[in-house]
Parts: structure tokens; sequence; C-alpha cells
């Protein structure tokens, strides 16, 4: 199975300021017959069930705010919040299709308010 | 508008079998390429696949849990259900249905399942 490790495992950053977490593949998520990385990110607020923020690396769900952005590509990628407010207190995952049906998750990283 | 929800038992025995029904609106499973997938998630832990079923009637399992897991449709009442053999205090998670195969766009609740004697 493909790992996916995310770092750092909790951030806390002041708000408006930028949040930046890591995800790395064990191998890569390039996929060139197509040109794209089979990556999504979710967030995932307490209580809740994860929402998709992010698919093809960085391709935005419709209706996500634009300060979720997401880059990368190969076996290293980045979701970035620009801004970060205070409804963005969660837990964010990725997650990789490219070895699809089997799908693997990272290991998530928790972000609060400094 | 796209709901999911999952309905089942919080409580479970050790060795006795999980059947979790997933109940949804807004979209078809007969639908081509459409797809509902099964996902857990222990307490404090991080997301598990667990299995898929396409439109097509296709079923696809996490090789690890593949011999205890059985995913089924019933495209006439909406329903996707999911069985779990033999299970373990370790399988205690919420269970959650989501629509998709590669990606998930939208999730039910979740269902949380407590595997203890």
């Amino acid at each position: 199975d493909i790992v996916m490790t995310q770092s750092p495992d909790s951030l806390a950053v002041s708000l408006g300021e930028r949040a930046t977490i890591n995800c790395t593949s064990s191998q890569s998520l390039f996929y060139r017959s197509n040109n794209k990385n089979f990556l999504a990110w979710y967030q995932q607020r307490p209580g809740q069930p994860p929402k998709l923020l992010i698919y093809w690396a960085s391709s935005r769900e419709s209706g996500v705010p634009e300060r979720f952005s997401g880059s990368g590509s190969g076996t290293d990628f980045t979701l970035t919040i620009s801004s970060l407010q205070a409804e963005d207190v969660a837990v964010y995952y990725c997650q990789q299709y490219y070895s699809h049906p089997t799908l693997t998750f990272g290991g998530g990283t928790k972000v609060e308010i400094k | 508008q796209v709901t999911l929800r999952e309905s089942g038992p919080a409580l479970v025995k050790p060795t006795q079998t999980l059947t979790l029904t997933c109940s949804f609106s807004g979209f078809s499973l007969s639908t081509s390429g459409m797809s509902v997938s099964w996902i857990r998630q222990p307490p404090g832990k991080a997301l598990e696949w667990l299995a898929r079923i396409d439109w097509d009637d296709d079923k696809y399992y996490n090789t690890s849990l593949r011999t205890r897991l059985t995913i089924s449709k019933d495209t006439s009442k909406n329903q996707v259900v999911l069985t779990l053999t033999n299970m373990d205090p370790v399988d205690t998670a919420s269970y959650y249905c989501a629509r998709g195969g590669i990606w998930f766009d939208c999730w039910g609740q979740g269902n949380l399942v407590t595997v203890s004697s």
C-alpha cells in the first residue's frame, strides 16, 4: 500500500496568518497519461465528518473558500490556508487515489489558533 | 441535495457480525460512474478506507480486511449495506459512508460502533 505521511502532527497559527500542512507519499502520485496528481485533501472539524477541500492536488471543491489551496507533485504536497480563520480549526487529512480502488489517508494534522 | 445517513448498532460483542446500512438521497447508484464507499475512524485516530461498490455492482475491499468485509447495494431502496464479521475491540470506530470511489464529496454523519463484551 502507498503510505501517506503528514507533517507536522499539529500546529498553532495566529488568526489571519498562514498555515502550511505537508503530505508525503511513499511513491509518486503523478500519472503521466493525464498529467495529474492523484491526491485529495479533507477538513474534519470537531465532531463532524470529513469535508472534501481539494482534489487532483490543486483543484478546489465547489464552495471551498479561496484561502485554501493545494500544491505539489510526485511525492510531496502542501495544503495552505492563506489567512487562518476561527472556523478553520480542524484536523486536515491528505488521501491518495493513485492506487485506486485501494485508497489510503495520511495520519492527519491538527490546526489550532495560537 | 445529496445526503447520506448511516444506521446500525452502537454496541456489538466480540466475534459478532456488524451490519451497517447507508441510506442516501440526491443521487442514484444506477447512474454510470457512481460509487459509494465506507470509511472508518477509530476514536482520535486517522481515516481508513474499507470498501466500495460501483453502479455496475463491481466491489472492492481493503486488502487487510477483505476476508471479513462484504458490501452490497439495493438500488431500488437507495441503500448500501456493509457487513464486517468477527468483530474485535480494535474495530471500535465511527463508520462513515460517502459518495465516491476515488475522492469523497459527500459524507454521512457516521455511526459510532463500540466492540465490547
